[in-house]
C-alpha cells in the first residue's frame, strides 16, 4: 500500500474546476488509485478510482500520467454542496499479512460563493 | 448506494456501562471494518475482520472488542464505556473490482458523560 501526499487544504468557488494532485512515488503495479469524500459527521464516500490513464463518472474525473507516480482528482463546476475533505488512497487490497489503507489527513476543499 | 447500517446513531452514556454498536451489511462482503474518528481529524483504523471468525486489531489501540460469527454482521463492543471513548465510529466493508473499495455506514456518535 503506497504512502500518499496530498495539499491539506483548498478554496474554490463555485463554478470552478477543482483539482487535487496526489502523489504517489512508490505505487506497485497491481496498486489501484482510489478518491474518496467525506461530508463532517458522515463516512468517506466512494467517489472514483482508476489504474491508468483517464476515468470519468458522473461526479469526478480521475487522471493518471503514464509513469502513474500521481493522479489528479477532477471535481467539474463545484458547488458549496461539495465542501468536504477528499482521500487519495493507493493500492490493490488490503492483505492478510495486516496492510490496511490508511485515510490520512486528506485535503480540505472549501468552496466559496 | 451501498447496504451498510449503523445502529444506534446516537448514543450518551453514563461511565462504566457496557455498549454495543451494530453494523451490518447486506452485500455479501467478507472484509469489515471499524474506525474511530473525532472531530475535524482523522480516521483510524481499530478493529478490521477477513471473514466470519476473523479479527484482527487496527493501527489504533482500542478497548473495543469485535466479533464477527456472521458475514453481514461486525459488531463493536465497549465492556465499561469511559470519556475518553467520545468519539464517532464508523463502520466500513469492502470489495474488490479491481481494487478495494470501502463502503461505509453513516456512523455512530457516542457521547460517554
Amino acid at each position: 500500500l503506497a504512502k500518499t501526499t496530498q495539499p491539506i487544504s483548498m478554496d474554490s468557488y463555485e463554478g470552478q474546476e477543482v483539482n487535487i494532485t496526489c502523489s504517489h512515488n512508490n505505487i506497485a503495479t497491481n496498486d489501484y488509485i482510489t478518491w474518496y469524500q467525506q461530508f463532517p459527521s458522515q463516512g468517506p464516500r466512494f467517489i472514483i478510482q482508476g489504474y491508468k490513464t483517464k476515468v470519468t463518472n458522473e461526479v469526478a474525473s480521475l487522471f493518471i500520467p503514464a509513469d502513474r507516480k500521481s493522479s489528479t482528482l477532477s471535481l467539474p463546476r463545484v458547488s458549496l454542496s461539495d465542501t468536504a475533505v477528499y482521500y487519495c488512497l493507493v493500492g490493490e487490497r488490503a492483505d492478510n499479512y495486516g496492510q490496511n489503507f490508511v485515510f490520512g489527513p486528506g485535503t480540505r476543499l472549501s468552496v466559496l460563493p | 448506494e451501498a447496504d451498510i447500517y449503523q445502529t444506534p446513531r446516537y448514543l450518551v452514556i453514563g461511565t462504566g456501562k457496557k455498549i454495543t454498536l451494530e453494523c451490518s451489511q447486506t452485500m455479501g462482503h467478507d472484509k469489515m471494518y471499524w474506525y474511530q474518528q473525532d472531530p475535524g481529524m482523522e480516521l483510524h483504523l481499530i478493529h478490521y475482520s477477513y471473514g466470519v471468525n476473523s479479527t484482527e486489531k487496527g493501527d489504533l489501540s482500542s478497548e473495543s472488542t469485535v466479533s464477527r460469527i456472521r458475514t453481514e454482521h461486525f459488531p463493536l463492543t465497549l465492556e465499561s464505556a469511559r470519556p475518553s471513548h467520545t468519539s464517532q465510529y464508523l463502520c466500513a466493508s469492502s470489495v474488490q473490482e479491481g481494487g478495494e473499495t470501502q463502503y461505509f455506514g453513516p456512523g455512530t456518535r457516542l457521547l460517554v458523560l
